[in-house]
């Protein structure tokens, strides 16, 4: 079982669209969540850190479910600039870090 | 603020040789972290810096990969000898403050590595 589980779509869908991403994460230990935004072939950015209590940044809500190790990112009045593949990336450690990634999401938004 | 830069940002090699990738982190940044993304796979961790001390190195693939970090500024990733499993792209990153996980770690564009 891969430790941090996306589908990887593509997801096509229209500008003004809600889009919703899942991902899953195998070890009940990780520490801390995040959404990193890639575009191709560039380097990975953070998008948002996922918390406990869910947090929410403009059009990007992102949402943590520590009992079902499930972690989601919905992106709402999708954009053609929202374009892109995003990773689901998970820490296990406590203290420092060490990232382990999802393969990626990827969503293309038409006009 | 520059971010963090790699050289070079491509590299064509043939299998047997060697190839030394270089990252510079962000100006302050006591953490660097090497990473990998082969072709179709997710981007995996290799390593990680502290200073000039490697606190992880268990994503290291085998011992034909060297990663150094002298003075704890810039770091350079040596493989040598190059097999075609090698192929990929290089990230470096690097974070400021290590005792919260939740600090962000900064990418570097990669270098995109080719072994023929």
């Amino acid at each position: 079982r891969k430790e941090v589980e996306q589908d990887p779509g593509p997801f096509n869908v229209p500008e003004g669209a809600t889009v919703a991403f899942n991902c899953t994460y195998s070890n009940s230990a990780s520490q801390s969540f995040f959404w990193y935004r890639q575009d191709c072939r560039k380097e990975p950015k953070l998008l948002m850190s996922v918390y406990s209590s869910g947090n929410e940044d403009g059009r990007f809500t992102a949402q943590l479910n520590r009992a079902s190790q499930y972690i989601s990112l919905l992106i709402r009045d999708s954009k053609l600039s929202d374009s892109a593949t995003y990773l689901c990336v998970v820490n296990l450690n406590s203290g420092y870090s060490t990232l382990t990634f999802g393969k990626g999401t990827m969503l293309l938004v038409s006009p | 603020e520059a971010g963090v830069t790699q050289f070079p940002s491509h590299s064509v090699i043939e299998k047997g040789q060697t190839v030394t990738l270089r990252c510079d982190p962000i100006s302050g940044h006591d953490n660097l972290y090497w990473y990998r993304r082969v072709m179709g796979k997710e981007i995996k961790f290799l390593l990680h810096f502290v200073k000039e001390s490697k606190q992880d190195e268990s994503g290291m693939p085998n011992n034909r990969f060297l990663a150094e970090r002298t003075g704890g500024t810039y770091s350079t990733l040596k493989v040598q000898p190059a097999e075609l499993e090698d192929s990929g792209v290089y990230f470096c990153a690097s974070s400021q403050d290590q005792t919260d996980s939740y600090n962000e770690q900064f990418f570097g564009p990669g270098t995109r590595l080719t072994v023929l």
